[in-house]
């Protein structure tokens, strides 16, 4: 069964540091988003992208953060400078279209800043 | 701005009772998810909710939608321990348009004890 799969399962950083987390979604989708889980919070919505672009993002998706898919496969999370409240697990999802469809979670990446 | 809210927000159930976990959301919305986590792992699609007095029902598990009230309920029938995980109802704030930000609830941590 297609699934979306993140790299890596586990990132420890020093604070100031740049981090890039990597997602593989489901080959025909073309929607593609992140959220982030603080530890013991409730999931937060951060981007949503489509045709190579940004379509929405909410509060938390400061200039520190950028998205990108650098090829047909990949869709990236980039943390420029990272601070300790970044600690959190990140969820890449993505769909087939915007309308009426469930996204897919990937299995998350547990982002650590010490 | 929309908000989701769940309750209850903690769920300690003895096996074979029966039990519902509501979410209400404040702004108008054709279009309710609900997710269950397991500890430390990614989130799995349970229901897609998409028009007024939508009903879906999965083994133990039955999701309904009231978009008059801004309701959906997830009732528990006869509960066994393999249930026991977090539920999250999520609410699409796009209403009529395309998918993109979901706003979740606070989830629901549910036990089910023998």
């Amino acid at each position: 069964e297609p699934e979306v799969t993140q790299t890596p399962s586990h990132q420890v950083t020093q604070m100031g540091q740049e981090v890039i987390l990597r997602c593989v979604p489901i080959s025909n989708h073309l929607y593609f988003y992140w959220y982030r889980q603080i530890l013991g919070q409730k999931v937060e919505f951060l981007v949503s992208f489509y045709n190579n672009e940004i379509s929405e993002k909410s509060e938390i998706f400061d200039d520190q953060f950028s998205v990108e898919r650098p090829d047909g496969s990949n869709f990236t999370l980039k943390i420029r400078s990272t601070k300790l409240e970044d600690s959190a697990m990140y969820f890449c999802a993505s769909s087939w279209t915007g309308v009426n469809t469930e996204a897919f979670f990937g299995q998350g990446t547990r982002l650590t800043v010490v | 701005e929309l908000k989701v809210e769940q309750n209850p927000l903690f769920l300690s159930m003895q096996e074979g009772k029966n039990y519902t976990i509501y979410c209400n959301y404040s702004t108008t919305s054709d279009r309710l998810y609900w997710y269950r986590q397991d500890p430390g792992k990614s989130l799995e699609s349970l229901f897609v909710l998409l028009s007024n007095g939508a009903v879906k029902q999965e083994g133990r598990l039955m999701a309904s939608l009231d978009t008059k009230a801004r309701l959906s309920t997830l009732h528990i029938t006869a509960a066994v321990h393999d249930l026991s995980a977090t539920y999250f109802c999520a609410v699409d704030q796009n209403y009529g348009g395309s998918q993109g930000n979901l706003i979740f609830g606070k989830g629901t941590k549910l036990s089910v004890k023998p």
